[in-house]
């Protein structure tokens, strides 16, 4: 089955500041790659995904590259506020959803 | 927020008890999968259901079975629960499958404490 590691556990950074996780995954027939935020107590929400037949894509201040041939892909989030506070997953499927481990970020005001 | 309603929202029981979770998915969506979030980690596979047949299974022991009815709404049961099955039970909906992935719609969750 699919395996994905993802890194930083937690990561903190000025507002404003740049913020990058990463992810990598193991089985090639991945193809679907969303990225979700939970905030505490509340249900995972989809912020931003890319298939297997793009390299980036980006929606305002988020951005999510993927790199096929090394198996991983980012999320990067640009000029962060206070409110992108919350834990992060990246996922992969070919069919069900395969979670990483989480990333909780923190946007220090 | 998505159009995918669980119930009940939270939920107590003992251990050796039984518990069923209900998930409605989004209106269109055929397909219905179910998480289980323990605190401080990540959500994991338990099981798919596609057209009311089951479509894919976790790591997860026999304990756990679900059921989808005609109308694409969802059961989880488990059986004989254990302290560790204390989790946030998470449904997700999604428009197709077999055809490749697409994006799940989460609902609320269930969140389940066995004492």
């Amino acid at each position: 089955g699919e395996n994905v590691e993802q890194h930083p556990s937690t990561l903190s950074v000025q507002e404003g500041d740049s913020a990058v996780i990463k992810c990598t995954y193991s089985d090639s027939a991945s193809n679907y790659f969303p990225w979700y935020k939970q905030e505490l107590g509340k249900r995972p929400q989809l912020i931003i995904d890319i298939r297997s037949n793009v390299g980036e894509k980006k929606d305002q201040r988020i951005a999510v590259t993927l790199n096929k041939t090394a198996k991983h892909f980012s999320l990067h989030i640009t000029e962060t506020q206070p409110e992108d506070s919350a834990v992060y997953f990246c996922a992969a499927l070919p069919r069900e959803v395969t979670f990483g481990t989480g990333t909780k970020l923190q946007v220090i005001p | 927020e998505t159009g995918v309603t669980q119930s009940p929202t939270h939920l107590i029981k003992t251990r050796g008890q039984q518990v069923t979770l209900r998930c409605s998915s989004q209106s269109g969506h055929n397909t219905v999968s179910w998480y289980q979030q323990a605190l401080g980690q990540g959500p994991q596979f338990i099981f798919q259901y596609y057209r009311e047949e089951e479509n894919g299974r976790g790591n997860f022991p026999p304990r756990f079975s679900g059921l989808q009815f005609p109308n694409y709404s969802s059961e989880l049961n488990v059986n004989a629960l254990e302290l560790d099955d204390s989790a946030l039970y998470l449904c997700a909906s999604s428009p197709a499958s077999g055809g490749g992935p697409n994006e799940q719609f989460f609902g609320p969750g269930t969140r389940l404490t066995v004492l």
